[in-house]
């Protein structure tokens, strides 16, 4: 069974910060993606990497997959409190899509 | 273009009654994913239709079933309500085959039963 585990599942940290956020997993995924979702809404799809040792930036945001495909780190400089929410890492797993249960972010101002 | 609608946005329902949730995905996109997201449990899966066929099934009770017309348009019916079916009810619509499948949700519905 693949399974992503996403870790830590809660961080609190000053606006300003430098934050890692880490997806990891046994099995190999031919792509993982990573989603923030805020509070009563549908997560939002940020980026998706799909060559090992790929690494892609989002403004603030750097995503890198692993040389092996098996996990994955978003990392986040000088935090905002816009950046608050649950960011989710996501795989394709048959013919479903498989979750991680996520890390929350709270981003004090 | 448009991107995944789910409708209701809100509803209140009491135990025991039924419930029909309906979302449209992406134009072009063929499979839809129906997914419950409580704040204990995280995002769950209950199914995934591609092209009106089911094609994955997650570990919920028969209670909760699916369907999806010829456009894509999917609904998630609930019958005999129970109070832990409150929840994000999550959709999310992609192309459904090939080795990147990206995955669109709406904004979700959320049910509460009283």
């Amino acid at each position: 069974t693949q399974l992503l585990e996403q870790s830590p599942q809660f961080l609190s940290i000053q606006e300003g910060e430098n934050l890692t956020v880490y997806c990891n997993s046994s099995s190999v995924f031919s792509s993982l993606q990573w989603y923030r979702q805020e509070p009563g809404e549908g997560p939002v799809l940020l980026v998706t990497v799909v060559t090992g040792g790929e690494v892609k930036k989002l403004k603030r945001l750097t995503f890198q997959f692993g040389d092996a495909r098996k996990d994955s780190s978003l990392h986040i400089t000088a935090a905002q409190p816009g950046d608050t929410g649950l960011y989710l890492c996501a795989g394709p797993g048959g013919f479903k899509t498989i979750f991680g249960a996520g890390t929350r972010l709270f981003v004090k101002a | 273009k448009a991107g995944v609608t789910q409708t209701p946005r809100y509803l209140i329902k009491t135990r025991g009654q039924q419930v029909t949730l309906s979302c449209s995905p992406i134009s072009g996109h063929r499979s839809v994913s129906w997914y419950q997201q409580t704040p204990g449990q995280g995002l769950q899966f209950l199914f995934e239709y591609f092209s009106e066929t089911q094609r994955n099934k997650g570990n919920f009770p028969g209670r909760f079933s699916g369907r999806q017309f010829s456009n894509s348009r999917s609904e998630m019916n609930v019958s005999t309500l129970e109070l832990g079916d409150s929840a994000l009810y999550l959709c999310a619509s992609s192309l459904g085959r090939g080795r990147i499948t990206e995955a669109f949700f709406g904004q979700g519905t959320r049910l509460t039963v009283v």
